[in-house]
């Protein structure tokens, strides 16, 4: 079965700074990988995804995100955070066998002034 | 183009009611999941349509919750008899099938049941 893990509820960084939201995954078979962000009370925003090909990827408003097979991790990465960055992100997986996506329990990013 | 739309926004219900939660895919989607969240807690899976057919509903409750998607017309998760506990932000996601690797949020539909 797929599992995500996202080891760290909040992370704070000052605005600025570089920034490292986590993941790591489970799954049997290819994974494909998903970084998604929720504001306070709105749907989940797609970012970027990891198919195959390049392990680093580049996503929406400057986020990218580096595969790592051999540790099974899928960090979320963005050089320079802004205040605005502030949000829960989630990390999903799906296998390429099925269709279910199973998400992470979410990361709360707090980027301070 | 417009998104994926859900309806209501917000619904309150008192105990021993039933909700109806709606979900209108993406132009050209036809693959819709359903999601709860919990508050402050993740996206928990529920169950994954295409039209007129439950592809997965493993991660339904076993009573009271139930989908569908038919030929026409939006996707309707219900709830009867709604308890305290299905309090919970429901969105619904949608794709355009096996090939496509990502899925399209609606804004959600905030149930409180009192």
């Amino acid at each position: 079965a797929q599992s995500v893990a996202q080891p760290e509820d909040q992370v704070n960084v000052a605005e600025g700074n570089p920034l490292t939201v986590k993941c790591t995954y489970s799954v049997s078979g290819n994974p494909y990988l998903f970084w998604y962000v929720q504001y306070p009370n709105r749907g989940l925003q797609f970012l970027l995804k990891y198919i195959t090909g390049d392990n680093l990827v580049k996503g929406s408003y400057g986020f990218e995100a580096e595969f790592n097979k051999s540790q099974t991790s899928f960090h979320l990465k963005k050089p320079s955070a802004l205040v605005s960055d502030s949000a829960l992100y989630f990390c999903a997986v799906r296998d390429n066998y099925g269709q279910n996506f199973v998400f992470g329990p979410g990361t709360r990013l707090s980027v301070l002034p | 183009n417009a998104g994926v739309m859900q309806n209501p926004r917000h619904l309150v219900r008192r105990r021993g009611q039933e909700a109806r939660l709606r979900c209108s895919p993406m132009k050209g989607h036809s693959h819709v999941y359903w999601y709860r969240q919990l508050p402050e807690e993740g996206l928990k899976f529920m169950v994954y349509l295409q039209k007129e057919n439950i592809i997965d509903e493993s991660g339904m409750p076993k009573e009271r919750f139930s989908a569908e998607f038919p030929k026409e017309g939006p996707s309707i998760l219900r709830i009867q008899q709604v308890v305290r506990g299905d309090s919970a932000a429901y969105f619904c996601a949608s794709s355009t099938g096996l090939d496509s690797y990502e899925q399209y949020f609606g804004p959600g539909t905030r149930l409180t049941v009192t």
